[in-house]
């Protein structure tokens, strides 16, 4: 298996615009999470999901974030417009339910000048 | 203007010999524990886990305690080698109900030294 792919792994984007994360989860994994990674803040959990649907999205910092996952394979988490408090690591995690193993993509940097 | 972040703990062993990492989790009703290790530049990776109804599991080199008592949590890492320099997290999961998320504490940065 490939592991939970995500792109891009970077992204620099001017401030204001809309920037589009992209995570594909392991095949059979029922939960995904997205994940923002600062040195200020550590590890935080903005947001997941249990079979496709949003379970709890009380991380997500503004409405400027949204996520979506449209089927078990893909998800998105889209931030419009950005802000250079946004530059972060983000992480999507799947795993097969609750109690079991959590495996992390390698992040998308993301830059907001 | 000076920037700032996180403090993490940081633990400096000598190659070769043993290193404990402690953790403190949060919620006494956490059932299921998990310690990742993160490498620069690099998403955190799967080490060991344990569940509430143990209170110690082994793994190759490493061994993870759980203290319920206490809510305190260890990972021993034995004859530590330069590739276990990196920065280990460790989670707490509270299952079923709608609170699945794993909680993540701020991590320790391991230093090993030749």
């Amino acid at each position: 298996d490939a592991g939970v792919i995500q792109s891009p792994r970077h992204e620099v984007t001017e401030m204001g615009q809309e920037v589009t994360l992209r995570c594909k989860p392991i095949s059979g994994h029922n939960s995904l999470f997205w994940y923002r990674q600062t040195m200020m803040r550590g590890l935080e959990l903005l947001i997941y999901f249990n079979n496709n649907v949003p379970i709890d999205d009380s991380g997500m910092p503004e409405d400027r974030f949204s996520a979506k996952m449209p089927n078990a394979s893909f998800s998105t988490l889209k931030i419009q417009p950005s802000e250079p408090r946004d530059s972060a690591v983000y992480f999507c995690v799947s795993r097969r339910g609750s109690g079991t193993e959590a495996f992390f993509g390698q992040g998308t940097r993301l830059t907001v000048v | 203007g000076e920037s700032v972040g996180l403090h993490l703990p940081t633990l400096s062993v000598q190659e070769g010999d043993n290193s404990i990492i402690n953790c403190a989790y949060s919620n006494s009703a956490s059932d299921y524990f998990i310690w990742y290790k993160q490498e620069s530049g690099k998403g955190p990776q799967f080490i060991i886990d344990i569940r509430s109804n143990m209170d110690k599991r082994q793994g190759q080199r490493v061994t993870v305690l759980l203290n319920k008592t206490v809510k305190h949590l260890s990972l021993q890492i034995a004859a530590t080698q330069p590739g276990d320099s990196a920065v280990y997290f460790c989670a707490e999961n509270l299952s079923g109900g709608g609170a699945d998320g794993l909680t993540f504490g701020k991590g320790t940065h391991l230093i090993i030294q030749p």
